[in-house]
């Protein structure tokens, strides 16, 4: 199984400040049709997890736009340009282009 | 608006089973694969399983951890997914998701436990 990780684990920000989250895969996302499919979630205490961005760099309906996606092969960063107090929580990538579609561990954001 | 609403989670012994359900509403749930993702408490996500679509075939996937004691199942006239569990151990001890792509449903807690 392709194995995803996420650094940093813990990430305390200042509101206000970017933030940048980095996943890596064991294998590139390349798909044979080209695309790489790699998801940002994000897990609000006490909430289900929503999508923010498909594909990369697809930010999805109603996502602000101070989040952003990029990468290639098997490196990929989520940023936040400025951090609002409403983006704390857990944020996961997520790949869907090799079976079984895996989860990273999980980056948990909070105000400092 | 998409909707998923998980149900039929609850406590229940090792060994024992239990069948979920979700309920889709507001998209074309026949034209969509859909998933079953778990998340054990305090923990983070783990995939379950898939079942495709008509188009193709109804396929199922399932992770390693529940592949013969877990299946997916899906009703498309009545617009929904089913998740049945046997055999269950405390491990499976986990809130389920409902998902279709990038939609989530709220969750069912599903605690097994003597």
């Amino acid at each position: 199984d392709v194995v995803m990780t996420q650094s940093p684990l813990s990430l305390p920000v200042t509101l206000g400040q970017p933030a940048s989250i980095s996943c890596r895969s064991s294998q590139s996302l390349v798909y044979s049709d080209g695309n790489t499919y790699l998801n940002w979630f994000q897990q609000r205490p006490g909430q289900s997890p929503r999508r923010l961005i498909y594909k990369v760099s697809n930010r999805d309906s109603g996502v602000p736009d101070r989040f952003s996606g990029s990468g290639s092969g098997t490196d990929f960063t989520l940023k936040i340009s400025r951090v609002e107090a409403e983006d704390v929580g857990v944020y996961y990538c997520m790949q869907g282009t090799h079976w079984p579609p895996g989860f990273g561990p999980g980056t948990k954001v909070d105000i400092k | 608006e998409v909707q998923l609403v998980e149900s039929g989670g609850g406590l229940v012994q090792p060994g024992g089973s239990l069948r979920l359900s979700c309920a889709a509403s507001g998209f074309t749930f026949s034209d969509h694969y859909m998933d079953w993702v778990r998340q054990a408490p305090g923990k983070g996500l783990e995939w379950v399983g898939r079942t495709r679509n008509k188009a193709n075939s109804y396929t199922t996937e399932y992770a390693a951890s529940v592949k013969g004691r877990f299946t997916i199942s899906r009703d498309d006239s009545k617009n929904s997914l089913y998740l049945q569990m046997n055999s269950l151990k405390t491990e499976d001890t986990a809130v389920y998701y409902c998902a279709r792509e990038g939609y989530w449903g709220q969750g069912t807690l599903v605690t097994v436990s003597s």
